[in-house]
């Protein structure tokens, strides 16, 4: 049974540039959420899709924007990169029932020069 | 109101020894208190989790004790091992309706010695 799987695990973008991440949640989930993991610091919760709609949200820019598809897979994309959004993306799945833990897959690791 | 607090920063123990970390939150809508394992390269691997309304619950070697009028809830590691050696998050979901949002301490390095 696989995991949270997201591609690409790596990512090398200039600045002011677009970016899109995947995101596949582990089998039998149906709600997916993002995180950005700065060095040396926790995951900062960036947003949460249920059927297809963006149920909650961090305190993250407009750059910042998703998609949910009818299979549960996930993007996460940033417009007009900044060098501080260098960081690892950490995809999350769980399923909506109370008290369902959150699954993490590897992330992908942008780096904006 | 969504800030979780994780202490110590790093903890260094010995082989057979005892792990203790410390978190405290002050948002009491958050009902679910799981905490994670991340190695380098990985994301965080869920570890052990406990509802507000337990006050302790055990895996193996991991315990997690909750005071709820305190707000405080605590991670312990008996027997550490040098494979615990990692960094660790407590953290606190709050959910609302279908909404789901994981608020995350800032993380303990752990390093056990063998």
């Amino acid at each position: 049974d696989a995991g949270v799987t997201q591609s690409p695990t790596h990512l090398i973008k200039t600045r002011g540039q677009q970016v899109t991440l995947r995101c596949s949640p582990k089998s039998g989930h149906d709600t997916v959420s993002w995180y950005q993991q700065a060095l040396g610091q926790g995951p900062q919760f960036i947003f949460q899709y249920y059927e297809e709609e963006e149920r909650q949200r961090g305190n993250f820019p407009d750059r910042f924007s998703g998609h949910q598809f009818p299979n549960y897979s996930s993007e996460l994309n940033v417009n007009a990169l900044l060098l501080g959004d260098s960081a690892l993306y950490l995809c999350a799945s769980s399923f909506l029932g109370q008290n369902s833990p959150l699954h993490f897959g590897n992330g992908t690791r942008l780096t904006v020069t | 109101q969504q800030q979780v607090k994780q202490s110590p920063q790093s903890l260094i123990v010995q082989k057979g020894g005892i792990s203790i970390i410390n978190c405290a939150y002050e948002n009491t809508a958050f009902d679910y208190f799981p905490w994670y394992q991340q190695f380098p390269g990985k994301g965080p691997a869920l570890l052990i989790a406990i509802r507000p309304d337990v006050s302790e619950k055990k895996e193996g070697r991991f315990t997690i004790s909750f005071n709820k009028s305190a707000k405080q809830f605590s991670l312990h590691i008996m027997d550490s091992q040098p494979g615990d050696s990692a960094t660790y998050f407590c953290a606190a979901l709050r959910t609302s309706g279908s909404a789901r949002q994981l608020t995350f301490g800032s993380g303990t390095q752990l390093t056990v010695l063998p």
